[in-house]
């Protein structure tokens, strides 16, 4: 496609309530990042992928939050029992190659748990 | 829309001005930093990056400053336009091990007409 796309835009889920948030990198991009972003804030990492494997997970938050990309393009990244801690703004980047600088990140979705 | 950085510190500029946009830095080790704009609703736009071997590179409008000395960074921005009213953020990486950008806290711009 001609950028990340996320869905969905806006997600407001029921405090407990498990969730799925998709992303679709850039055909053929190598490298998937999810990252958060609390009101405020700057983008947080969360786990990197390099085609389909998670390579570095170091960033997720809980056992709660799972990533996936099993045929290295689209990706999930699930959020289980949701808290109101979780809201956010969910953010995608894909880059072409590891060694590439330039990530281009999706809209988000942002997440509320009410 | 939505608010990306309702407490931010804020940089207000008029139209036409130059605007200098300032980071901090803790990553000794970073091998190149960069300078992401992000508008209200929308994802972070890669603007520019430096390596850390190189202290000014230049781009369309925009020149970014690296002194590693004082681990600081700026982005300069020319002849400053509605359209660059942002939240700007710096991001640092590097080229082994951790793939993941290391985001400063960010800075909003807001362009006087």
């Amino acid at each position: 496609g001609a950028g990340v796309s996320q869905s969905p835009r806006y997600k407001v889920a029921k405090r407990g309530q498990d969730v799925a948030l998709r992303c679709d990198p850039i055909s053929g991009h190598v490298s998937l990042f999810w990252y958060q972003q609390a009101l405020g804030q700057g983008p947080e990492f969360l786990t990197y992928f390099q085609n389909e494997a998670q390579l570095d997970k170091s960033g997720l938050p809980s056992d709660r939050f799972f990533a996936e990309r099993p045929e290295g393009s689209v990706s999930t990244l699930k959020i289980q029992r949701t808290q109101q801690e979780d809201s956010a703004v969910y953010l995608c980047a894909s880059t072409l190659t590891t060694g590439r600088t330039e990530a281009f990140f999706g809209q988000g979705t942002r997440l509320t748990v009410v | 829309g939505e608010s990306v950085g309702l407490h931010l510190p804020t940089l207000s500029v008029q139209e036409g001005d130059n605007s200098i946009i300032n980071c901090a830095y803790s990553n000794s080790a970073s091998d190149y930093f960069i300078w992401y704009k992000q508008e209200s609703g929308k994802g972070p736009q890669f603007i520019i990056d430096i390596r850390s071997n190189m202290d000014k590179r230049q781009g369309q409008r925009v020149t970014v400053l690296l002194n590693k000395t004082v681990k600081h960074l700026s982005l300069q921005i020319a002849a400053t336009q509605p359209g660059d009213s942002a939240v700007y953020f710096c991001a640092e990486n590097r080229y082994t091990g951790r793939r993941a950008l290391t985001f400063g806290s960010g800075t909003r711009l807001q362009v006087q007409p």
